[in-house]
Formats: structure tokens, C-alpha cells, sequence
């Protein structure tokens, strides 16, 4: 079974700080994934790697950065965290490649709720 | 635009009864791929199912299938026989093999249903 974990299930910080996300994936996956979510908006995408070193911003990468030194695991960096980044935190992983034919489901991680006071 | 849209944000079942979460789409791209996702109360995404644009059948996992009309972009997810497990955010997503998304998932916002006893 594929298994994605991260390194909390709830956090709290105080705003300024620093904080790191880290996500984990055992399958070898090339394609790891962050998003948040919040009520009524759904999943968004923050950043995304196809593979180490690589890093892609998605829909809303404002306030974060992402390191992903080996290929199992992606963190994600809040810089210095405010309000407004209190949300549920959910990383994925997928294999390589796509076509309609196979699904490439993505695969998720128990998600980080985050709370910045 | 939405890419994505889920007009029901929640539901009410009776157990034992079916239901239909509605969700449409919008791509020009000939390629793609739509998903549901469970998200029960835990908080992790559980894959529920996929239908490829190239499909001519309709798509089916056990207790759900994909009512998939392509001309409509429409790919409402059917559940049958609800059970209280059942109980939880679903979310629709589609992946579009040669847009600009670059293979990721665009997600909806999600309805919420709850089964009752």
C-alpha cells in the first residue's frame, strides 16, 4: 500500500514564526504535491516537484517555499507565519507520467491542521 | 471560469437510498481525466474512482459509478445503497493531459453529505 505521512497532525505557532511541513511518500513517487484547504474553497495547489530538486508553484504559492532534497520526502516552509495561514495542510504524491487511460491517482497524506495565533 | 464545479455544497441521504453528486467541467483539452475523492471527518483523501476522457463506458467501483456524459461535461459520482460511512466531503477533480495545469488535479469545492439513519 502506498503510504504518505506527515510529520504532524496539528500544529499550533505564533505569527512570525518559522514553520516546516514535512511530507514523506514510500512508493517512489516522481510527483509530490501541496495544497491547502478551507471551507468553501476546496483543495489548492501551493507548489508541486516531478522530481528532486525541482519545485513548481501552483495556484497559490505566496508566503511559502518548498525544499525537496531526496525524492521521498517534500517539505513545505512558512517563512514567517501569519493568520491568515491558519488552514488544513494536505501533501500528495503520484507516480510518473499520465494519460487518460490510467488513472495516476494522486495519493494523500492524513493532513496538518495548522493554526497561527 | 471554474474549472471545476460542484453546485451542491451539502446533501441529506436517507441510509439505504441512492444519491447523485453533481459535477461539470470545463477543458478544451481532448485528453483528460476526472476523480472523486472522498474526505471523511479524519481529514485524509481517499480515491474513490476515475473515468478517462477517452472512456466509452461508464466507470464503476463497487457501490459507486461515474454517470460520465462527455457532451455535457458532466461526471456526476452515483452512490448506491448509502450507508452511514458514507458520510463525509466528496470532491471532484480533473486532470488535463496536455493543458496547462501540467497533469496536476483542479479540484472543486466539494459537497458535504451526511447519511442519516
Amino acid at each position: 500500500d502506498v503510504k504518505v505521512t506527515q510529520s504532524s497532525r496539528y500544529l499550533v505557532k505564533r505569527t512570525g514564526e518559522k514553520v516546516f511541513l514535512e511530507c514523506v511518500q514510500d512508493m517512489d513517487h516522481e510527483n509530490m504535491f501541496w495544497y491547502r484547504q478551507d471551507p468553501g474553497l476546496g483543495l489548492r495547489l501551493i507548489y508541486f516537484s516531478y522530481d528532486v530538486k525541482m519545485k513548481e508553484k501552483g495556484d497559490i504559492p505566496e508566503g511559502y517555499s518548498v525544499s525537496r532534497e531526496k525524492k521521498e520526502r517534500f517539505s513545505l516552509i512558512l517563512e514567517s507565519a501569519s493568520t491568515n495561514q491558519t488552514s488544513m495542510y494536505l501533501c500528495a504524491s503520484r507516480g510518473g507520467g499520465f494519460d487518460s487511460l490510467s488513472s495516476y491517482e494522486q495519493y494523500f497524506g492524513p493532513g496538518t491542521r495548522l493554526t497561527v495565533t | 471560469a471554474q474549472k471545476i464545479t460542484q453546485t451542491q455544497p451539502g446533501m441529506f441521504v436517507q441510509e439505504k437510498e441512492a444519491v447523485t453528486l453533481d459535477c461539470t467541467y470545463d477543458t478544451s483539452d481532448p485528453s483528460y481525466g476526472l476523480f472523486w475523492y472522498k474526505q471523511p471527518s479524519s481529514g485524509e483523501m481517499i480515491f474513490l474512482i476515475y473515468q478517462g476522457s477517452y472512456d466509452q463506458q461508464n466507470a464503476t467501483e463497487g457501490r459507486y459509478s461515474l454517470n460520465f456524459q462527455k457532451a455535457r461535461k458532466s461526471a456526476n459520482l452515483v452512490i448506491s445503497a448509502s450507508q452511514l460511512g458514507d458520510s463525509a466531503m466528496y470532491f471532484c477533480a480533473m486532470r488535463e493531459d496536455y493543458g496547462g495545469s501540467q497533469g496536476n488535479l483542479i479540484f472543486g469545492k466539494g459537497t458535504k453529505l451526511s447519511v442519516k439513519p
